[in-house]
C-alpha cells in the first residue's frame, strides 16, 4: 500500500463549479497537511497548510483534515478556469522535514 | 514567483554522461530540498541539506549526489545518466524554524532529457 493515495483524475468541470480533491494516506505519524497546485511546466505552489485535525478557510479554498479517517480533502468554491492545474497534497511528520507527496489529480474548469 | 531559482530550465545530454543542477534558496532559507518527478513515480524526495550539511536522504540513487555550498547555494550531480533518469528536478527552500510549521517554497525546475 503507497503512504499516499490521489485520485489521478481527470476532473473536468463547468465554471463556477464546486470542486473536491481528496488524498487517503496509510502512516498515523503524518502531522503536518499541505495541497500544493502545479500548473503544466512550472514548479509547485503552496495553497494551503494544516497542522493536525479539523478545517482551514483561505478564499475560494477549504482544506479539511480527518485525522481519524486517514483522509484530507481540498474544497475549490465556485472554479474558475484559471484553476484548471494539477493538484497534489502533501504530509509530513514532523516540520522540516520531506514531504511525501500525491501522484496529482488534473482538473479542468471548461468557461 | 517562489523566490527559488534554479539553471539550466532544459538540459539535453546522452545516456552515460554527468550533468549538475543548481539551485539558489530564498533568501534567509537555510534549508534545501531536491525532489524528481515523473510521470510514473510522481514528486519523490531526494536529498535535504540544511546549512551546508546533509540532514536527510530519500530515495536517491548511488549514481547522484548533492552538495550545499557556504553561500547556500546547491548542486545536485547526476552521473551515469541512464534513460529512465529523464525527469523534472526540483529545488525547495525552507527556513525550518524550531517547531511550528515548515514551508517549502519550490523552484521552477529543470526539465532533464537523456537520450
Amino acid at each position: 500500500q503507497k503512504e499516499v493515495e490521489q485520485d489521478p483524475g481527470p476532473l473536468s468541470v463547468p465554471e463556477g463549479a464546486i470542486v473536491s480533491l481528496n488524498c487517503t494516506y496509510s502512516n498515523s505519524a503524518f502531522q503536518y497537511f499541505m495541497w500544493y497546485r502545479q500548473y503544466s511546466r512550472k514548479g509547485p505552489e503552496l495553497l494551503m497548510y494544516t497542522y493536525s485535525s479539523g478545517n482551514k478557510e483561505d478564499g475560494r479554498f477549504t482544506a479539511q483534515v480527518d485525522k481519524s479517517s486517514k483522509y484530507i480533502s481540498l474544497f475549490i468554491r465556485d472554479s474558475q478556469p484559471s484553476d484548471s492545474a494539477t493538484y497534489l497534497c502533501a504530509l509530513s511528520n514532523q516540520a522540516g522535514t520531506a514531504l511525501i507527496f500525491g501522484k496529482g489529480t488534473t482538473l479542468s474548469v471548461s468557461s | 514567483d517562489s523566490g527559488v531559482t534554479q539553471t539550466p530550465k532544459h538540459l539535453i545530454t546522452a545516456t552515460g554522461q554527468r550533468v549538475t543542477l543548481r539551485c539558489s534558496p530564498r533568501s534567509g532559507d537555510l534549508s534545501v530540498y531536491w525532489y524528481q518527478q515523473s510521470l510514473d513515480q510522481g514528486l519523490q524526495f531526494l536529498i535535504q541539506y540544511y546549512n551546508g550539511e546533509e540532514r536527510a536522504k530519500g530515495n536517491i540513487l548511488e549514481r547522484f549526489s548533492a552538495q550545499q555550498f557556504p553561500d547556500l547555494h546547491s548542486e545536485l550531480n547526476l552521473s551515469s545518466l541512464e534513460l529512465g533518469d529523464s525527469a523534472l528536478y526540483f529545488c525547495a527552500s525552507s527556513l525550518l524554524l524550531a517547531g511550528g510549521m515548515d514551508t517549502q517554497y519550490f523552484g521552477p525546475g529543470t526539465r532533464l532529457t537523456v537520450l
